[in-house]
């Protein structure tokens, strides 16, 4: 079992160039979401998703996109990349919500914004 | 406005005392806590969780307290090995809005042989 599954692993970007970070879970997941983890702050949550076709924002959501097309992907995008978003992202996923549903993180991509 | 914090960024203890992680939090909507431990290059694993209704659940070496009144809680790991050296990170969140979570910002842990 593969669990949660982030490419790539790591990536740089120049200031203005976009790319999508992408994530997939083979446990049959319905909630998946997406962190970023900073010196110093936690993880914050970017968006997330109770289901296909079913995406909301979290607590840090400007400068992202994504989309959730099926139950196993769900892809972050950077329209635009900048610097501030230098980090690294671990995408999650659980069986349901609450207490008895921790959340699966995958390894994360670590990126880079020059 | 740091809703969950973790005062202490690192802790180091000896082999088989027992290692105490501490995480406080500001807003009593909070219902559900839960610790994870976190290896370098690897995500998050869970550890242990707790509910609002108890103030205590133990899993193995591991002993989560909660303290509504103090909105405190803590983390033992009695007896501490090597292998449990890692970040761990406290995370709370309101029961009826899911698996939102929100980190502290993590307390490195390292128990030396």
């Amino acid at each position: 079992n593969a669990g949660v599954t982030q490419t790539p692993k790591f990536q740089v970007l120049k200031t203005g160039q976009s790319m999508t970070l992408q994530c997939a879970q083979d446990m049959n997941h319905e909630y998946m979401s997406w962190y970023r983890q900073d010196p110093g702050m936690g993880l914050r949550l970017i968006h997330y998703s109770v289901g296909a076709g079913i995406t909301d924002q979290g607590e840090v959501p400007n400068g992202y996109n994504v989309s959730r097309s099926t139950t196993e992907d769900f892809p972050l995008r950077l329209l635009s990349a900048a610097p501030s978003q230098t980090s690294v992202y671990f995408c999650a996923s659980s069986r349901g919500q609450g207490i008895n549903s921790p959340l699966h993180f995958g390894n994360g991509t670590r990126l880079t914004v020059t | 406005d740091q809703q969950v914090k973790q005062n202490s960024p690192s802790l180091s203890v000896q082999e088989g005392r027992i290692s105490i992680l501490n995480c406080d939090y500001t807003n009593s909507m909070f219902d559900y806590f839960l610790w994870y431990k976190k290896y370098p290059a690897e995500g998050p694993t869970f550890l242990i969780s707790i509910s609002s209704i108890k103030d205590k659940n133990e899993d193995g070496r591991f002993t989560v307290f909660l303290n509504k009144s103090a909105k405190h809680l803590s983390l033992h790991i009695v007896p501490s090995q090597p292998g449990d050296s890692a970040v761990y990170f406290c995370a709370a969140s309101v029961e009826t809005s899911g698996s939102r979570l929100t980190f502290g910002e993590g307390t490195q842990l390292t128990v030396n042989p």
